[in-house]
């Protein structure tokens, strides 16, 4: 089966920076998708990566290490409305998926509650 | 205007009728997708449609049917509503066929329905 393991939760300050670390054992690899998600609301796309290294996007970056099975996201300068989950998405070739669609396996997600 | 629209936003019905969630988008994508997610379970995969004419069956498909009555639109049915369906249900969309420009299958989500069983 494909497991991702996020940390649940995490506190930082208004500011300051965060890493909101990811793990995944999944049979096989395509890539990898970070989404950020305020309570009751819809998932929405922050970052993806499908090669090893760091993409960076403004604030937001994203590290993939493929051999170790490991991403993070870094949130810069955090802002109060940067509370919010983070949800680690690995996608994995079809044939491999077990059941998805082109296997996108969503972690349990990371609340990442900011104080001032 | 939302790209991926999902109607009710909210319902509450009783055990054993039958409900019908509906979701549709203007994005022109080929992929579309329902899941639900519910604390400390997250994000859980229920269907897929590839197109029209494909339907997937997901990690929890048990209790749920599902229809893609045109690219456009894709419905989610509860043919017999049971408490432990209550949660909260989104419809996702992706683009394989590149139709955005985007062959990476980023699935970008509706606003959910939150449903509740008593």
């Amino acid at each position: 089966g494909q497991n991702i393991d996020q940390p649940t939760e995490m506190t930082a300050t208004e500011g300051a920076i965060v890493q909101i670390n990811c793990t995944y054992q999944t049979s096989g690899f395509n890539g990898l998708f970070w989404y950020q998600q305020h309570a009751g609301e819809a998932p929405t796309f922050l970052s993806y990566n499908v090669l090893d290294g760091l993409e960076e996007k403004g604030r937001f970056s994203s590290f993939l290490s493929r051999s170790k099975g490991y991403s993070y996201l870094l949130l810069k300068e955090l802002q109060m409305k940067d509370s919010a989950s983070y949800l680690c998405a690995v996608t994995t070739p079809e044939a491999d998926s077990g059941g998805g669609a082109d296997g996108l396996t969503f972690g349990k997600g990371t609340h990442l509650i900011i104080q001032p | 205007d939302a790209d991926v629209t999902q109607t009710p936003r909210n319902r509450i019905t009783k055990t054993g009728k039958r409900i019908m969630l509906e979701c549709s988008q203007t994005k022109g994508h080929d992929r579309m997708y329902w899941y639900r997610q519910d604390p400390g379970l997250g994000l859980r995969l229920i269907y897929y449609s590839f197109d029209v004419k494909d339907i997937n069956k997901g990690e929890i498909s048990d209790g749920y049917s599902v229809s893609r009555q045109a690219q456009a639109k894709f419905s989610l049915s509860l043919e017999s509503a049971i408490p432990n369906q209550t949660a909260l249900y989104f419809c996702a969309t992706s683009d394989l066929a590149g139709v955005s420009g985007d062959y990476t299958d980023t699935q970008y989500f509706g606003p959910g329905t939150r449903l509740t069983v008593l």
